[in-house]
């Protein structure tokens, strides 16, 4: 069964503070990995990964993938209230009819403290 | 900048009743998918929908859900009868092409069931 794990399922940090959260999958047919941001709404798009080892960078965002070792990271420098939200990680698989299909973790729950 | 919509954003309804959701992709993309997300859990794939065709509704629960999309736009999602279990955020997303590439998916506002 297709699986994507996150960890940790909460956290809670102060401004300034560095964060990094964890995504580990076993899927098969493995197309890319996504990373979303969901605030009290839906899920907005932060990355996607499709080659090990190479870092995406937005702003104080960056994430990379390895296919090996089958995980990803998500890195948050300097933190600010702002990040607060539940972190989605989404594995995208070859569905049927050669199409995407997204398995989504269970998320991580940022806090981040003044 | 183009979004996905989706209506209503709340609804409230009785166990037993029929309830409808409904979706319009950004415009010009072909794919569409229903997730459901209950909460603390993340989003689960219901039904994927290439133009007007269903190509994966392995886990659409077909005896009390359908989905349709019937010109390949716009897109409504019903359940009948609800049942306690179904209190959840639906999200409907959207991606551009139909091609076997990888392609991010942009999410909708929701709607918010709570079935009583």
């Amino acid at each position: 069964e297709d699986k994507v794990v996150q960890s940790p399922l909460s956290l809670v940090v102060h401004e300034g503070d560095t964060v990094t959260l964890n995504c580990s999958y076993e899927v098969t047919n493995f197309r890319s990995l996504l990373w979303y941001k969901q605030e009290k709404k839906a899920p907005t798009f932060l990355f996607m990964l499709t080659s090990s080892g190479i870092e995406k960078k937005s702003g104080r965002l960056s994430s990379i993938l390895d296919k090996k070792e089958l995980f990803s990271i998500l890195n948050i420098t300097a933190t600010q209230t702002g990040d607060s939200a539940v972190y989605l990680c989404a594995v995208q698989i070859y569905g049927s009819s050669n199409t995407g299909k997204l398995i989504f973790g269970q998320g991580t729950t940022l806090q981040v403290k003044p | 900048e183009a979004e996905v919509a989706q209506s209503p954003r709340y609804k409230i309804t009785e166990k037993s009743q029929a309830v409808a959701f409904w979706c319009d992709p950004i415009s010009g993309h072909a794919t569409l998918y229903w997730y459901r997300q209950i909460l603390g859990q993340g989003p689960e794939l219901l039904v994927q929908f290439q133009d007007e065709s269903v190509v994966d509704d392995s886990q659409l629960p077909k005896d009390r859900f359908s989905a349709e999309r019937l010109k390949g736009v716009d897109s409504t999602l019903k359940i009948q009868p609800a049942e306690l279990g179904d209190s959840a955020m639906y999200l409907c997303a959207s991606s551009l092409g139909r091609l076997a590439y990888s392609e991010t998916q942009y999410f909708g506002p929701g709607t918010r069931l709570l079935v009583l």
